[in-house]
């Protein structure tokens, strides 16, 4: 089945310097890649997703790549703010919505003010 | 976007009594929903698929006997964790594919003492 590593396991930046935490993944049929962000005692939510028919999405201050060929994957939030800090975490699907997803094991994220 | 609601929030219960938790679609129609387990620090961990009106399909290790599922409805899903024991503490959360990606229940926290 389908394996997710996720890494740095914690990650403290300065506010307005960029965050970046990467993901890799085994399953080569997995083609939807979202990512999520859960704060404390809170339910995930969705921030950001990618198919595998795309190698870039951007929006506002939160970016993902994807790289097929090496199964790797990557969150980059720039000009961070305190508002950024919570866990977040990046998961693979085979179908967007309607198939399981294996989450990563997160990454606690702080942004210092 | 969806709506899902998921109740309770926390319970707290005696070691060896059994503890249902309801998960909600309020607006949308599910005929897959999914239970995941979340240990503290840790990551969300995919428990089981439920599937309205025929069998959940367990994950590999999870003992089905013990984490009853049943999803008689659209729009209902309950995972019952039966004799409980504190080892069975954890945050419990559900989410529902919907189309753009998951909605996850607000979550439930089972204290078992």
């Amino acid at each position: 089945g389908e394996n997710v590593e996720q890494h740095p396991s914690t990650l403290s930046v300065q506010e307005g310097d960029s965050a970046v935490i990467k993901c890799t993944y085994s399953d080569s049929a997995s083609n939807y890649f979202p990512w999520y962000k859960q704060e404390l005692g809170k339910r995930p939510q969705l921030i950001i997703d990618i198919r595998s028919n795309v190698g870039e999405k951007k929006d506002q201050r939160i970016a993902v790549t994807l790289n097929k060929t090496a199964k790797h994957f990557s969150l980059h939030i720039t000009e961070t703010q305190p508002e950024d800090s919570a866990v977040y975490f990046c998961a693979a699907s085979q179908t967007s919505g309607t198939y399981k997803y294996i989450f990563g094991t997160g990454t606690r994220l702080k942004v210092l003010a | 976007g969806a709506v899902v609601s998921q109740h309770p929030s926390r319970v707290i219960c005696k070691s060896g009594t059994s503890v249902k938790i309801e998960c909600r679609s309020l607006d949308f129609q599910a005929t897959t929903m999914f239970w995941y387990r979340q240990f503290p620090k840790q990551s969300l961990m995919l428990m089981a698929t439920s599937n309205e009106g025929s069998k959940a399909t367990y994950e590999q290790g999870v003992e089905k006997d013990k984490f009853l599922i049943n999803h008689a409805s659209l729009t209902l899903s309950t995972l019952t964790v039966t004799s409980a024991h504190p080892e069975d503490s954890s945050f419990y959360i559900c989410s529902v594919p919907t189309g753009g990606g998951y909605t996850f229940g607000s979550g439930t926290r089972l204290t078992v003492v």
